[in-house]
């Protein structure tokens, strides 16, 4: 069966600081990959997805990236962080056909001090 | 474009009354929906999903889910709330299937409260 991990659960950062925030997927194969933000009360936003290694699509512009270096390895990454990039941030996983549902990771709670 | 409204932000039950979460879509064409639930400090998990089979749709956790075209509607229901069932939880429609990237666009969530 398909598991997905992030890391790490939690994070407190210093304005400024760099930030690198990983997720994995087992038991599949070329998934779709996304990074979503949770800020309270803003609802789910999506920030990147990935359909291949290499291949990243930002949905915000912001002072987020994101990389793919292997096929089920998900990267967020910023080189400074700001106070409005605390939240909840969720990887998640599709196949690539059809009906799409996503499959969720447990989260990385960040605050940005 | 697609979208999804939920119609309360907030809903309260009883423990072992019924529940009921409203959830209205906007499509073009025949959409995939999904439901799931989040509780605090954790990812989502789905609940169910509708793709065009059979219009009501049982999920897990005795959770279930109408698909009403007329009203363009995709409401979900639990015949008996329990105490875990208190979370939120996100209606969900799919971006057109001709698209490869599966994107999802959600609603902004009902969180359910259960009294004891």
């Amino acid at each position: 069966s398909q598991t997905i991990h992030q890391w790490p659960a939690t994070l407190v950062q210093p304005v400024g600081s760099p930030l690198s925030l990983e997720c994995t997927v087992e038991g599949t194969s070329n998934p779709n990959l996304y990074w979503y933000r949770q800020a309270a009360g803003r609802g789910l936003q999506l920030l990147f997805y990935s359909v291949g290694i290499g291949q990243i699509s930002s949905e915000v512009p912001q002072n987020l990236s994101a990389s793919r270096p292997q096929d089920r390895q998900f990267i967020l990454s910023s080189k400074k962080l700001l106070l409005s990039d605390s939240g909840f941030y969720l990887c998640a996983w599709s196949l690539g056909q059809g009906p799409y549902e996503q499959y969720f990771g447990p989260g990385t709670r960040l605050t940005v001090t | 474009a697609q979208s999804v409204t939920q119609l309360d932000s907030h809903v309260s039950v009883s423990e072992g009354t019924p529940v009921l979460l409203r959830c209205n879509y906007s499509s073009s064409y025949s959409p995939s929906l999904f439901w799931y639930v989040q509780h605090p400090n954790k990812g989502l998990q789905l609940l169910l999903k509708y793709t065009s089979a059979a219009t009501l749709v049982k999920g897990i956790n005795g959770f279930e889910a109408e698909f009403k075209k007329s009203e363009t509607s995709f409401h979900l229901t639990k015949p008996s709330a329990h105490m875990s069932d208190a979370a939120e939880y996100f209606c969900v429609v799919s971006d057109p299937p001709g698209g490869s990237q599966g994107n999802l666009i959600f609603g902004k969530g009902t969180k359910l409260s259960v009294k004891p």
